[in-house]
């Protein structure tokens, strides 16, 4: 079954902490996506990726870097943490074109506090 | 650049009653794919729709939306609103030759018994 799983599933760091967050899907799909969601402002595209090696900045890429080594993983990296970027974090794979159409499916969420 | 307008904040409705929430889109690509996704309390967005067929009605779990190119359009239907559909509905764009997938900002669904 397509699954889509991320790690840590709760967070809390320090500011100016580096903080590393996982995703991880074992669905062969070559799209993969970090949003952030918070109240008011719905699900925000931070980077995203078209395959291994790739990486694309999403519409607030600021202070967040990305990182594609595989087909199956896609890290998020806050290299200085602050306070503005507590909120709760989605993966999501999927939304190859092609015979599949698969629609991308989400994670479970992190939920990350910068105090 | 890409954008989806989801012009609703909050939808409040009496049960047994329908239910239609907005989606506009805007992409310079020709193809795009429409999403609706659903997002219950403490849980993930979970597909409801998809679509990229021009003109061609979608349907799932009672709900149904029809892609409209020629407006851009991709609104979210229901005859019927239940307890249950209570949630963060999303409307979802994917475009690009590298499939950029933005969302709307959201629209709350309050039924009401």
């Amino acid at each position: 079954e397509a699954a889509v799983t991320q790690s840590p599933r709760n967070k809390v760091a320090v500011t100016g902490g580096k903080v590393t967050l996982s995703c991880n899907q074992t669905n062969n799909h070559n799209n993969m996506y970090w949003y952030r969601q918070d109240t008011g402002h719905g699900l925000r595209l931070i980077h995203y990726s078209y395959g291994a090696g790739s990486t694309e900045k999403g519409d607030i890429p600021d202070g967040y870097k990305a990182s594609r080594p595989s087909q199956e993983n896609f890290s998020l990296i806050l290299e200085l943490a602050t306070p503005s970027q507590t909120s709760v974090y989605f993966c999501a794979s999927g939304g190859d074109r092609g015979e599949n159409n698969q629609a991308p499916l989400f994670g479970e969420g992190t939920r990350l506090s910068v105090l | 650049g890409d954008s989806v307008t989801q012009t609703e904040g909050l939808v409040t409705l009496t049960e047994g009653l329908p239910v239609m929430l907005n989606c506009t889109y805007q992409t310079i690509y020709s193809n795009p794919f429409l999403f609706w996704y659903v997002q219950h309390l403490n849980e993930s967005p979970r597909l409801l729709l998809k679509s990229f067929t021009d003109n061609k009605r979608t349907e799932h779990q009672g709900f149904h939306a029809t892609l409209h190119k020629s407006s851009s359009s991709f609104h979210l239907q229901k005859s019927s609103a239940q307890l249950s559909d209570s949630a963060l509905y999303y409307c979802a764009l994917l475009s690009g030759s590298f499939n950029k997938l933005t969302f709307g900002a959201g629209t709350r669904l309050a039924v009401c018994p």
